[in-house]
């Protein structure tokens, strides 16, 4: 069975902190993708991996495609990046997500 | 850059009333999908299209939801009748769907709640 967990499910740092968002898949997922999703907004897609790390600004996510992890880094947080952080995975051939539960990232001034 | 549309952005309706909401994919993209994403949960996929043909709608309540896709465009999901546990958000992503190109492009949403 396709699985993504996902954790912290809750987060709490102040501005300015390093703050890491962690995410195991199993077997079967080809691509990880990172999404933001903002109270009662819609979802943005942050990130598409399949392999190594890529940096957006203040994000970078890395993917270890043995240990099956991957992990989403926010530098210098600031009161706007909170929101909701989701991984989902994605089997190819399908075209379907699969979910983690999201982690709630408040970052305090 | 193109998005995903959506419209309404809100709905209020009573239950037992009929409601719709409308999603125009990003043009070209071949995939489409519903999700409907209760308050503090993840996205539950309702229905995927390929085209104008379902792919998947295995978690849709068939008793009072439909979707369509006629054209394989721009896309409706109905509710008939609504009742008070479909308050929600109810997401339209699309995604180019040919092989490799499977990321997802989400549209900012319905948020519907049902009186």
């Amino acid at each position: 069975k396709n699985e993504v967990e996902q954790s912290p499910q809750n987060l709490t740092a102040q501005e300015g902190e390093f703050i890491t968002i962690n995410c195991s898949y199993s077997v079967g997922i080809s691509a990880l993708h990172w999404l933001q999703q903002h109270p009662g907004g819609g979802i943005v897609s942050l990130f598409m991996l399949s392999s190594g790390k890529k940096k957006h600004g203040r994000l970078i996510a890395t993917i270890n495609i043995q240990e099956k992890h991957s992990s989403l880094h926010i530098t210098a947080s600031h009161p706007r990046d909170s929101a909701v952080y989701i991984c989902a995975g994605s089997t190819s051939g399908t075209y379907k997500y699969i979910f983690g539960t999201g982690t709630r990232l408040k970052v305090l001034a | 850059e193109a998005e995903v549309a959506q419209s309404p952005r809100y709905k209020i309706t009573e239950k037992s009333q009929a409601v719709a909401f409308w999603c125009d994919p990003i043009s070209g993209h071949a995939t489409l999908y519903w999700y409907r994403q209760i308050l503090g949960q993840g996205p539950e996929l309702l229905v995927q299209f390929q085209d104008e043909s379902v792919v998947d709608d295995s978690q849709l309540p068939k008793d009072r939801f439909s979707a369509e896709r006629l054209k394989g465009v721009d896309s409706t999901l109905k509710i008939q009748p609504a009742e008070l546990g479909d308050s929600a958000m109810y997401l339209c992503a699309s995604s180019p769907g040919t092989r490799g190109a499977y990321e997802q492009y989400f549209g900012p949403g319905t948020r519907l709640t049902v009186t």
